[in-house]
Parts: structure tokens; C-alpha cells; sequence
């Protein structure tokens, strides 16, 4: 595997139901980044990890909980979500300090 | 008002025009400017980057910063249906740390019919 690659690609999801989201990237890089895409509107920056560190937590409702065990690894914990929060979830790396993130291709998540 | 503006379009044009994508931003401490791509089903691509106002060119792609204007353009010459996707602009302020915050524009969808 090359790049950042995210699993699922598709998740359909109840109110009710628990899942999580998993993002790992293969090109060395220190810092990892959620974001939410919707239709018709800017990617959202959801949380961002440096060094395994979470340094920003951009207003998320707590239904959305992520995770980063290591430098290569990013989860996003989901519990009672919302119609609204159908996306797509992006998830992407950065070297510390570089300005280029790498995309994942995304999971497109659909809640019921 | 949004830090970043872009139309959404959606913008059709035929093999072989010029494109001209553009984004207007509010935030005077932005000064680095991106050009992602995304493909359908795709995550966002990485196509232009510059950090100074002017021009930069890379094959059929030009990237134009307007920092007097707050103003950012994309041009993609002899556009190709291959070029057919959706086109981000996003941007990076000077105070940002080692972890870049990017703030995005929504997007533009192009089409290149052949």
C-alpha cells in the first residue's frame, strides 16, 4: 500500500449504531488531519494530531471521537450520529512543518 | 462571510478552451495558496502551490496570486476531458503551526466535454 488509504470506503450507518472510521498513511509523515466534506461546502478541518499529539479540535459535536495510537494510525470513533453528519470523511498526512497534504480517498458515511 | 469564496459552478467547456478558476479570500495572514484537484471518488490531489504573487506555470496550469486583491486564479490551457473534476482552492496563514490548517473554498466542478 502506498499513500494514505481509508477503510471503508463506504460505511451506512443507524442513529443508534457504533463504527469507526480508519485512516493510515505510508509516507513517514508526523502530522494527521480529519476532515469532513459535504456537498457544496469547504472541507471541514475536524482535528488535527502532530506527533501523535492532538493539537486542534475544531468544534466537533463529541459523537465524533478520534484517535491516534501512532504516527501512521488515525481513527474516528462514531456513536449516535445524526442524518447531518452524512459525508464524506477525508483523512490526510502531512510532514511536520509541510505545507502538502496527502489525501485518502475517503469513506463516504451515510446515517439513517 | 466566508474566508474563502469560490464558485461553485458547475462550468462546462469544450476541448482545447482555456479555463480560468478563480477564489476571493478575506483573511490578509493567508499567504500561502493551493490548487487541489479531486477527482469522483477521489481524495483531493495537490496540483499548484505558490507563496509569493505573480504567476507560476507548470505545463498546461498557471497559478495567479493578487495579494492586493485578495484574489487567487487557476488557468488550465488546452484543457483536456481528463481535466474534468472538481477544483479546491485552499490557503495557509503565517501564524499556522507545524501542523499546516488549510482553509478550503467549496470547490469548483469543471467539465471538458470532448
Amino acid at each position: 500500500e502506498t499513500g494514505v488509504t481509508q477503510t471503508p470506503r463506504h460505511l451506512v450507518m443507524g442513529m443508534t449504531n457504533k463504527k469507526s472510521l480508519k485512516c493510515e498513511q505510508h509516507l513517514g509523515h508526523n502530522a494527521m488531519y480529519w476532515y469532513k466534506q459535504s456537498a457544496k461546502k469547504p472541507l471541514e478541518l475536524m482535528f488535527v494530531y502532530n506527533f501523535k499529539e492532538q493539537t486542534e479540535n475544531n468544534s466537533v459535536p463529541s459523537r465524533f471521537s478520534p484517535e491516534c495510537p501512532n504516527s501512521s494510525h488515525l481513527f474516528l470513533h462514531l456513536h449516535t450520529l445524526q442524518p447531518e453528519d452524512s459525508a464524506l470523511y477525508l483523512c490526510a498526512s502531512s510532514s511536520d512543518g509541510g505545507d502538502t497534504q496527502y489525501f485518502g480517498p475517503g469513506t463516504r458515511l451515510t446515517v439513517l | 462571510q466566508k474566508e474563502v469564496e469560490q464558485d461553485p459552478g458547475p462550468l462546462s467547456v469544450p476541448e482545447g478552451a482555456i479555463v480560468s478558476l478563480n477564489c476571493t479570500y478575506s483573511n490578509s495572514a493567508f499567504q500561502y495558496f493551493m490548487w487541489y484537484r479531486q477527482y469522483s471518488r477521489k481524495g483531493p490531489e495537490l496540483l499548484m502551490y505558490t507563496y509569493s504573487s505573480g504567476n507560476k506555470e507548470d505545463g498546461r496550469f498557471t497559478a495567479q496570486v493578487d495579494k492586493s486583491s485578495k484574489y487567487i486564479s487557476l488557468f488550465i490551457r488546452d484543457s483536456q476531458p481528463s481535466d474534468s473534476a472538481t477544483y479546491l482552492c485552499a490557503m495557509i496563514p503565517t501564524d499556522s503551526g507545524s501542523a499546516r490548517q488549510l482553509t478550503f473554498g467549496s470547490g469548483t466542478q469543471l467539465t471538458v466535454l470532448p
